[in-house]
């Protein structure tokens, strides 16, 4: 078993829609979640943190999680062609430190 | 804003070389790691540092790889005899307690 599973995609919205994003983990002892955004060719950029169950927003972005059921989601409103890009899930046991485990990615495109 | 630079962008080497790959992260920062994605595939880690030593290292980070940190603002990764395998983007990051880890923009690596 993976222990971050991503849809590898490619998850196809218009414009102006909303693009959701999922992520399963399999060790239940995680404590920190992450979402990545990566261009092609280029590094990892941070886009949100979640570390309680909930929901968690920050502009147009919104990251839920669910530790019951090991999952985490991103939730992007008003998608633009900008954020055409691979969105990486990534989860660790600790805090900031500990090293990050990462999903395959999802890619998204944003078509006008 | 800070960020976390890397020297060199791309590396071309034969196989049997040694090379290094320098970082510099965030000044306060004070956790650094060294993650690499090969083509098409996921971010994987390598290994972790902190107070002068390796708190971490994955099973990639084998006896052919070493880290340093050799003054108070560079941090290296050394791959003392490359493999072809050994291609692939390899990103610097750091981090502290309270913040999570930033990526620099990596180094890519091409062992012919």
């Amino acid at each position: 078993q993976k222990e971050v599973e991503q849809n590898s995609g490619p998850l196809s919205v218009p414009e102006g829609a909303i693009a959701s994003l999922n992520c399963t983990y399999s060790d239940r002892v995680s404590q920190s979640f992450f979402w990545y955004r990566q261009y092609s060719g280029k590094s990892p950029e941070l886009i949100m943190s979640i570390y309680s169950n909930g929901d968690k927003e920050d502009g147009r972005f919104t990251a839920q999680l669910n530790k019951a059921s090991q999952y985490v989601s991103l939730l992007i409103r008003d998608s633009q062609p900008s954020d055409s890009a691979t969105y990486l899930c990534a989860v660790n046991r600790g805090g900031n430190t500990d090293k990050l485990i990462f999903g395959t990615g999802t890619r998204l495109q944003v078509f006008p | 804003e800070p960020e976390v630079t890397q020297t060199p962008s791309h590396q071309v080497t034969q196989m049997g070389q040694e090379v290094i790959l320098r970082c510099v992260p965030i000044s306060n920062h004070l956790y650094f790691y060294w993650y690499r994605q090969i083509l098409g595939q996921k971010v994987e880690f390598l290994v972790s540092f902190y107070n002068n030593e390796i708190s971490e290292k994955s099973e990639i980070f084998d006896d052919q790889f070493s880290v340093e940190r050799p003054d108070g603002s560079n941090f290296t990764l050394k791959i003392r005899s490359t493999k072809l395998e050994d291609s692939a983007m390899y990103f610097c990051a750091s981090s502290t307690p309270t913040d999570t880890q930033y990526f620099g923009p990596g180094t890519r690596l091409t062992v012919l």
